[in-house]
């Protein structure tokens, strides 16, 4: 029973195309995040949504945009993609402030 | 913002050795995690300790919160235990988003 997934696990794609990551965690929790790891291995947050509400929006462009459809599931979706992009971005979800559990990541390559 | 510093950034081991993997944060914490990446980039959930004692098999961890540090503690090191260690705080009033620091980078030797 995996309790955070994500698909696709590995996106090839080219610069100035739309993708789109689908995240879904069967934990019961809350709040669900999307996170992006650099080359550098550096983890950041981007967003993270509460019962379907965006309560983070970090300084992410707006060519990113996060949607959930329902407590259980958030996906993200990138319009024009840039060189840039290319990272691994991971799903989280979690309770209030206790534990959170991440996904197995997407490495996406923007060619 | 708050800061979180990992230490040290890189660490080699022979197999069996033990090892402290240190973790200071500039601010008070409701909640810090432990994670190990390993080679495949999968994210393992090691402890959630913001603060106390917690042990699990080789693994133990302390979070001392009023001087604002957490230890990693691994010992008998395998070569499994290679991988990047995280540790993660969250302030308890920024919706819940975990500020991460720059990870150990260990690697074990047979």
């Amino acid at each position: 029973d995996t309790a955070v997934s994500q698909t696709p696990k590995y996106l090839v794609t080219q610069m100035g195309n739309d993708k789109s990551i689908k995240c879904e965690q069967n934990l019961g929790h809350d709040t669900m995040y999307w996170y992006k790891q650099d080359s550098k291995k550096f983890l950041k947050i981007m967003f993270s949504y509460n019962n379907k509400e965006l309560i983070i929006n970090e300084t992410v462009p707006n060519r990113f945009s996060p949607k959930s459809p329902d407590k259980a599931h958030l996906n993200l979706h990138i319009n024009s993609l840039e060189l840039g992009d290319s990272a691994v971005y991971f799903c989280a979800s979690g309770q209030g402030t206790y534990e959170q559990y991440f996904g197995p990541g997407t490495r996406l390559t923007v060619t | 913002g708050i800061q979180v510093e990992q230490s040290p950034p890189d660490l080699i081991l022979q197999e069996g050795a033990n090892s402290t993997l240190r973790c200071n944060f500039s601010d008070s914490v409701n909640n810090l995690q432990w994670f190990h990446q390993n080679p495949w980039g999968q994210l393992i959930n090691l402890f959630y300790i913001p603060s106390g004692t917690k042990q699990n098999g080789r693994l133990s961890a302390t979070t001392v919160a009023t001087e604002r540090y957490s230890l990693l503690y691994i010992s008998s090191s395998q070569t499994t235990d290679s991988g990047v260690y995280f540790c993660a705080v969250d302030r308890g009033n920024q919706g819940g988003k975990l500020i991460f620091g720059q990870g150990t980078e260990l690697s074990v030797k047979p």
